[in-house]
């Protein structure tokens, strides 16, 4: 149970293009979905927390408007890198909190992560 | 802010033997969970173990154990008969409920055969 999916796996994409990344919890309705970038041989550093139907709350540092965040539904959320530079090349890996009975609300869980090229 | 801690870039054992990976952390919430989570070369985050603040007891689960000492902001993660799977870095985590989590710098565990 708590299976976090992430899509697509790798992408290459051209400066000055946009991207979009899917996360979805496949066996679990997840109040709050959160998005991750971790840089080779680095840490995790949290971007931003999104809840269903509400706009997503960005940490310091990181561009609300180049990273769009949308969260439609309980199961899925999108991150789109807007024209995207090189220096955007990272992985990105999402999160889901569980929310409702049989999933712990105290726990994330963790997609497979996107790595993103910006050639 | 939020800090967490983890003070061994690089940890190396024999296969069967007992490691400790070290972790401290500071915040100034009253309620918290910390997290052990490892990701291996698949890069794919694996939960390990979780504590609750609140809770004294040590939580334990197979062959990870933690010790959480929260009046000096510990937070070890002892693996017994350490298998060759277990090679995989080790992210500590501090956070929890609607928070996203801080996470420490990760000690890279090598089991050696």
């Amino acid at each position: 149970g708590a299976v976090v999916s992430q899509h697509p796996s790798w992408v290459i994409c051209k400066s000055g293009t946009s991207v979009k990344i899917e996360c979805r919890s496949l066996d679990f309705q997840a109040t709050t979905m959160f998005w991750y970038r971790q840089f080779p041989k680095q840490s995790l550093m949290l971007m931003a927390t999104s809840n269903e139907g509400s706009k997503a709350t960005y940490e310091q540092g990181v561009e609300k408007d180049k990273f769009l965040i949308n969260h439609a539904s309980l199961t899925l959320s999108t991150l789109t890198v807007t024209s995207a530079h090189p220096e955007d090349s990272s992985f990105y890996i999402c999160s889901a909190r569980g929310g409702l009975a049989g999933v712990g609300t105290d726990t994330q869980y963790f997609g497979p992560g996107t790595r993103l090229t910006v050639l | 802010a939020q800090t967490v801690t983890q003070s061994q870039p690089e940890m190396s054992v024999q296969e069967a033997e007992t490691v400790t990976l070290s972790c401290t952390y500071d915040t100034s919430e009253n309620n918290y969970y910390l997290f052990w989570y490892k990701q291996p070369p698949s890069r794919q985050m694996i939960l390990v173990i979780r504590q609750e603040a609140y809770k004294q007891q040590n939580a334990t689960e197979n062959r990870f154990s933690v010790n959480f000492q929260k009046a000096a902001k510990s937070f070890s993660l002892k693996i017994s008969d350490s298998q060759l799977g277990d090679t995989a870095m080790y992210f500590c985590a501090l956070g929890g409920g609607a928070d996203g989590l801080t996470f420490g710098k990760g000690t890279h565990l090598i089991i050696q055969p």
